[in-house]
């Protein structure tokens, strides 16, 4: 079945620093792409949505010059988190959709902020 | 590894119809399950949260279950509406997230 790649599946960083992180549709073409974030113990929430070639579309509250997004091809897109700070700290997944609207989901990038 | 399922695949009832998704899981090694919603072409929403020492959560015409020892979580949906008509998955939280295959919901007016 298609599979969806994150990298890293686990990073820490200092408080300040910047952190991308990539999704991949290793085989697939994935016309649009979705990224949520999961603080502890919430549920996980969609944070903006990524079509290839165009600009993301942020879902309220989620500031977007804070969280880039770039979709630059049919099988990657990239979240980085600027400035981030120890409150950004998360588990953030991404989702990939193909042309036939299957949706397959990332095993996900925990964040630590310190 | 996880592995998660969901029971039916499809469901078509008429308005105003109770009904029950399900959604099995093979590893009671989890810290949640959630229930989500998602429209074609759209992003997940979620619906439900219940924590892994938790038994049910309820939101309005929800209402989900956990059996943890079971392997097992219901969705209940009361009076359904056509506005309920959408992919329903279920997901359980370990050190990755397992999704479910999803039930397709139509309400037929």
């Amino acid at each position: 079945g298609a599979v969806v790649s994150q990298h890293p599946s686990w990073v820490i960083c200092k408080s300040g620093t910047s952190v991308k992180i990539e999704c991949r549709s290793l085989d697939f073409q994935a016309t649009t792409m979705f990224w949520y974030r999961q603080f502890p113990k919430q549920s996980l929430m969609l944070m903006a949505t990524s079509n290839e070639g165009s600009k993301a579309t942020y879902e309220q509250g989620v500031e977007k010059d804070k969280f880039l997004i770039n979709h630059a091809s049919l099988t990657l897109s990239t979240l980085t988190v600027t400035s981030a700070h120890p409150e950004d700290s998360s588990f953030y997944i991404c989702s990939a959709t193909s042309r036939v609207g299957e949706q397959y989901f990332g095993p996900g990038t925990r964040l630590t902020v310190t | 590894k996880q592995e998660v399922t969901q029971i039916p695949a499809a469901l078509s009832v008429p308005e105003g119809e109770n009904l029950v998704l399900n959604c099995s899981f093979t590893d009671s090694a989890i810290y949640n399950l959630q229930w989500f919603r998602q429209d074609p072409g759209k992003g997940l929403t979620s619906l439900l949260l219940i924590q892994s020492s938790q038994r049910e959560q309820t939101s309005g015409r929800l209402n989900a279950s956990l059996d943890k020892s079971s392997g097992r979580s219901t969705l209940y949906i009361a009076a359904s509406q056509p506005g309920d008509s959408a992919t329903y998955l279920c997901a359980v939280a370990g050190n990755q997230f397992y999704f479910g295959t999803g039930t397709s919901l139509t309400v037929i007016p």
